[in-house]
């Protein structure tokens, strides 16, 4: 797998939209950006993906540059339930170098504070 | 509840003792991953599973781990003579057929005295 590079860690104001960003400059045409997020004692959760596009959810957007080479990961109204650690994930499904294995990283620790 | 279910969810053991974990897929999920993740460290991947067959095994998987699937649907984590390094929660994840979105499962912490 390409590897991402993260800030260690982010504060953000609760209520303000919290912008992490992940570069990928080595990402490959076939591999997918994957964020989660892992909650203290909880194990990760799925936030979001994507390819090329932009991509919206009901918990955050992702804006990939037209190069791929970074994306954010955008989460609008940030609540202090937000506060994780957050891992930007490149990965080709089944891909010859990486197989089905995510690579975490150490990921970014956001603090939404009050 | 329809999530990833891990039991148990702590685990102390002496060193050189014998553990299992299991771990229970959403039901319609045909892929299932076993984690390693120790303290301050993103979960490390241990192995995957396609319903019963193991396609894929990490070289932090030990002779001392071993993993089945024995019907496609529950799986289990065993390790043998274990060490002090071998305390970390130990995550399982599944994924339905054409999905690569993992749910993970709350995870069994050991420890390792």
């Amino acid at each position: 797998d390409a590897k991402t590079t993260q800030p260690p860690s982010m504060d953000c104001a609760e209520g303000r939209a919290a912008n992490l960003p992940c570069n990928h400059s080595t990402i490959s045409g076939n591999e997918y950006v994957y964020w989660y997020r892992q909650i203290h004692s909880q194990g990760p959760q799925y936030i979001i993906h994507g390819l090329k596009n932009n991509e919206t959810n009901e918990m955050a957007s992702l804006i990939i540059t037209e190069d791929r080479k970074s994306s954010t990961l955008i989460l609008p109204h940030a609540t202090l339930r937000d506060t994780a650690v957050y891992y930007c994930i490149v990965y080709s499904p089944g891909g010859s170098n990486s197989g089905y294995a995510l690579n975490f990283g150490k990921g970014t620790s956001l603090l939404v504070t009050p | 509840d329809t999530g990833v279910s891990q039991n148990p969810r702590h685990k102390i053991t002496k060193r050189g003792q014998n553990v299992t974990f299991r771990c229970d897929p959403i039901s319609e999920h045909n892929r299932l991953y076993w984690y390693r993740q120790t303290l301050g460290q993103g979960p490390e991947f241990l192995t995957y599973f396609q319903n019963e067959a193991q396609l894929e095994k990490s070289r932090l998987l030990s002779d001392r781990f071993s993993a089945e699937r024995p019907k496609g649907s529950f799986s289990t984590l065993e390790i043998q003579r274990t060490e002090q390094g071998d305390s970390a929660m130990y995550l399982c994840a599944s994924s339905p057929p054409g999905s690569y979105g993992y749910t993970f499962g709350s995870g069994t912490r050991l420890t390792v005295v």
